[in-house]
């Protein structure tokens, strides 16, 4: 199957300040890319899907202004946490879809984000 | 309503069993759906995906499809240990989505 790669897989951070998140696939070219949020004990949220070269869609209750997302290539997408606070803190688990099977998610390990 | 919808569990079955994991879905214009599997502290991986009605298998796994009924199932034969995990059950909803259930936990028992 594709592979996808996230980095940091873990990161800790100070409240207030910014964490930028990665998104690779790294052996096909994922037309969209998905970033998910999920919480102890709670299935995937979904908070925004991106396709490469226009601006990202939010879901609901999402700020947009608070979690930017760019979709520069068809390899990469970021995810930037601007002013983290401790209710930030949660799993966040990027998916990209793309190549030969069109309908397939494949998702990335996923970074433990935790704000102090 | 949630848009899918699975029993949290945790399913408990004996090693060598058959474990079966339902998941309803409330959009009728859902067209394929997917198993997921997830250990704690991991992210996702697929196991199968099904688009028409019936049964589809793939090794030790099997995936039913109910469009009248709006019900997908995941039966594990053979269970073991290692498959002990949450099973996420998945939609295409409207947008080109996917919408997770919120998964059901199965425990293979030794």
């Amino acid at each position: 199957g594709a592979v996808v790669s996230q980095h940091p897989s873990r990161v800790i951070c100070k409240s207030g300040t910014s964490v930028k998140i990665e998104c690779r696939s790294l052996d096909f070219q994922a037309t969209t890319m998905f970033w998910y949020r999920q919480f102890p004990k709670q299935s995937l949220m979904l908070m925004a899907t991106s396709n490469e070269g226009s601006k990202a869609t939010y879901e609901q209750g999402v700020e947009k202004d608070k979690f930017l997302i760019n979709h520069a290539s068809l390899t990469l997408s970021t995810l930037t946490v601007t002013s983290a606070h401790p209710e930030d803190s949660s799993f966040y688990i990027c998916s990209a879809r793309g190549g030969m099977a069109a309908d397939e998610q494949f998702f990335g390990p996923g970074t433990r984000l935790t704000v102090l | 309503q949630k848009e899918v919808e699975q029993n949290s569990g945790p399913l408990s079955v004996p090693e060598g069993a058959i474990a079966s994991l339902n998941c309803t879905y409330s959009d009728r214009g859902s067209q394929s759906f997917f198993w997921y599997r997830q250990y704690s502290g991991k992210s996702p991986e697929l196991i199968m995906f099904i688009y028409s009605n019936g049964d589809k298998e793939d090794g030790r796994f099997t995936a039913q499809l109910n469009k009248a009924s709006q019900y997908v199932s995941l039966l594990i034969r053979d269970s073991q240990p290692s498959d002990s995990a949450t099973y996420l059950c998945a939609a295409f909803s409207y947008g080109n989505k996917l919408v997770f259930g919120a998964g059901t936990i199965l425990r293979v028992k030794s």
